[in-house]
């Protein structure tokens, strides 16, 4: 079962505007990550929040993390075409790793 | 970090045959796990790769079915037996130091099953 809800499914924007993307869980975590996979290729991991932390940044990657409302959200500024690719949450749910549904995001030039 | 290596990349299988994808890390790791992502979906554990004995299953994933091996430290194999349809789909082996830490992710094998 997935321990990640995200939202929206999918996400279309032009190239240059923010784009936000969700995700919700389940239960307490030690961390949440977040990770890119282009088109059916393996997964770049983006950022690791730790659950004592509430903001981290990387780049133009924001990641927020609301414990208390069990969510996450990725904020990715100034889009790039080279940012199209679908985006998973993921966390430690027992000894494993666990991912979210997944966002495909599209960036249209 | 690490860099991790899968072979084939693809494949195209007949039914009933078997297939064994290869993972290579560069640099010893202490855990090693396997995923299927099916088409348009997200990730689901298979196993653990547990070096020097028996791979640790998820619910609804099995030894006979899925075989795996790991001799080292850097290398373990997925064998995916008498394939059917239902098991087309891209195999990704991925790696970490703790559980707790990033996972760095090999790119995949995808299979398509007849």
């Amino acid at each position: 079962s997935q321990q990640g809800e995200e939202d929206p499914q999918a996400l279309s924007i032009q190239e240059g505007e923010n784009a936000t993307m969700n995700c919700s869980y389940k239960t307490s975590i030690n961390n949440l990550q977040w990770y890119r996979q282009n088109s059916g290729r393996g997964l770049v991991h983006l950022i690791l929040i730790r659950s004592n932390e509430r903001e981290k940044h990387s780049g133009r990657l924001r990641v927020t993390l609301d414990t208390s409302k069990k969510s996450s959200s990725l904020l990715i500024t100034a889009s790039r075409a080279a940012d199209t690719a679908s985006y998973f949450c993921a966390t430690v749910l027992g000894e494993k790793l666990t991912f979210g549904t997944g966002t495909r995001l599209t960036i249209i030039p | 970090s690490a860099v991790i290596s899968q072979k084939p990349s693809r494949d195209i299988c007949q039914r009933g045959t078997s297939l064994t994808i290869q993972c290579q890390v560069d640099s010893q790791v202490t855990m090693m796990f396997w995923y299927r992502q099916q088409p348009g979906q997200s990730l689901t554990l298979i196993a653990t790769a547990n070096q020097g004995s028996e791979a640790t299953y998820e619910s609804g994933f099995v030894i006979d079915k899925f075989p795996i091996s790991r001799p080292n430290l850097t290398f373990s194999t997925l064998t995916v037996s008498n394939m059917s349809p239902e098991d087309s789909s891209i195999y990704l082996c991925s790696a970490a130091g703790t559980l707790y830490n990033e996972q760095f992710f090999g790119p995949g094998t995808r299979l398509t099953v007849l």
